[in-house]
């Protein structure tokens, strides 16, 4: 069976504080790793699809990594409001199903 | 487009009635997917469907739940009796090309059986 784990499960920083996420996984043929953004309320927001080891996203703050084993989900430099909690999820087999990991709970303060 | 839309956003009922979501995703997209969020259990797929057939049922809990997609534009899921274990926040997405692709959730439907 497929699993996520995210850790920390709760994260604060002061703002400009640089940080990483993690999102290790235990899966049999990964074909993606996905990361998503929730904000109290609201659905989660697509961020990013890593497809390969090795593979870098970037989006302002935000750079996403994988390896063989994980993901990290690097913070340059926060700001208030990248406070939200990040998903991870990850697509195996042949199936379009994402499992999910239980997220990091991200807040920046100034 | 106005993303994905579910409603209600909010259902509070009686154990043993039945409850009905509804979900409209966004028009072309041919994935439609249910997803239930605890926070013990964090975001668990129920059931999945493409272009309006169910491929995948295998998170539905129990007997109880039961989901429809009669049109490209409209999809239940529904649970009868509903018991308190079933209190979550319910979210509809859809997606274009299937999971290896971004998928838009809806806000939710924060349901509580009381």
């Amino acid at each position: 069976e497929d699993q996520v784990t995210q850790s920390p499960e709760a994260l604060r920083l002061q703002e400009g504080e640089s940080s990483s996420l993690n999102c290790s996984y235990t899966v049999s043929g990964l074909r993606g790793l996905f990361w998503y953004r929730q904000d109290p309320g609201k659905g989660p927001e697509f961020l990013f699809t890593l497809y390969s080891a090795g593979e870098e996203k970037e989006k302002e703050r935000l750079k996403a990594t994988l390896t063989k084993k994980e993901s990290f989900l690097h913070i340059t430099a926060p700001k208030p409001e990248d406070s939200a909690t990040y998903l991870c999820a990850v697509n195996t087999g042949t199936a379009s199903k994402l499992t999910f990991g239980t997220g990091t709970r991200l807040q920046v303060t100034l | 487009d106005a993303g994905v839309i579910q409603s209600p956003r909010h259902e509070v009922t009686e154990m043993g009635q039945e409850v009905t979501l509804r979900c409209k995703p966004i028009s072309g997209h041919d994935y439609l997917f249910w997803y239930r969020q605890t926070m013990m259990r964090g975001l668990e797929l129920l059931i999945y469907f493409n272009n309006n057939v169910p491929i995948d049922d295998s998170g539905m809990p129990e007997d109880r739940f039961s989901a429809k997609m009669p049109n490209a534009s409209f999809s239940t899921l529904k649970i009868q009796p509903s018991e308190p274990r079933d209190s979550a926040v319910y979210f509809c997405a859809s997606s274009f090309g299937g999971a290896l692709l971004e998928a838009f959730f809806g806000q939710g439907t924060r349901l509580t059986v009381v």
